[in-house]
């Protein structure tokens, strides 16, 4: 069975500063991966995403994240953190084809100014 | 181009009824996904729906089930609701035809309170 687990379930950073949020998987096949936000009282909005090919993945608001299977990892970067960033971020996977997302418990992130 | 629509936005019920939210998925999307998102949780997927029946199934009860209509939109129904069943539902739509069905795009949810 698939699980993700997210490292910290709160990270605060300044503005400016390095944002760095932490997932790693567990699959018996090649997963695709996957970064949502949740923004307060909204639904899900897709970040980024890795299926196949290219293990750097750049997405929307300037984060990228970077797919290393021998750490079984999917961290996700943005170098300069902005006030608009504070949400609720979500690692989620799924088996290649037509499954059913499996999500991580979530990683609130704030920015102090 | 519309994203996906759900509604109500909020409901309260109570205990031993039954409720009914609806899901309109993005243009173009075949398939509707419903998953459950429980305070300071992560969401867990309830179950999927493609060409009018449902193709999936997370580790929910029979007291929910589902639909899929001839447009691709989709119903979640809830019966005998406990406390438990508070939580924001989600829809997820994604198109299996454009062979894109990994990347399934969210509803705003609709907000549940059983009291």
């Amino acid at each position: 069975a698939q699980s993700v687990t997210q490292l910290g379930s709160h990270v605060s950073v300044s503005e400016g500063a390095l944002v760095l949020l932490r997932c790693n998987y567990s699959s018996s096949v090649p997963p695709y991966l996957f970064w949502y936000v949740q923004y307060p009282n909204q639904g899900l909005q897709l970040l980024l995403k890795y299926t196949t090919g290219a293990t750097l993945v750049k997405g929307i608001n300037g984060f990228e994240a970077e797919f290393k299977k021998s750490e079984t990892s999917f961290h996700l970067t943005k170098p300069s953190a902005h006030m608009s960033d504070a949400a609720e971020y979500f690692c989620a996977v799924s088996d290649r084809g037509n499954t059913p997302l499996v999500f991580g418990k979530g990683t609130r992130l704030s920015v102090i100014a | 181009d519309a994203g996906v629509t759900q509604s109500p936005t909020h409901l309260i019920k109570t205990r031993g009824q039954q409720v009914t939210l609806r899901c309109s998925p993005k243009s173009g999307h075949d398939t509707v996904s419903w998953y459950q998102q429980a305070l300071g949780q992560g969401p867990q997927f309830i179950f999927q729906y493609y060409e009018e029946e449902e193709r999936q199934r997370g580790n929910f009860p029979d007291r929910f089930s589902g639909h899929q209509f001839p447009n691709y939109s989709s119903e979640l129904n809830v019966n005998a609701l406990l406390l438990g069943d508070s939580a924001l539902y989600l829809c997820a739509s994604s198109s299996l035809a454009s062979g894109t069905q990994e990347t399934q795009y969210f509803g705003p949810g609709t907000r549940l309170l059983v009291l």
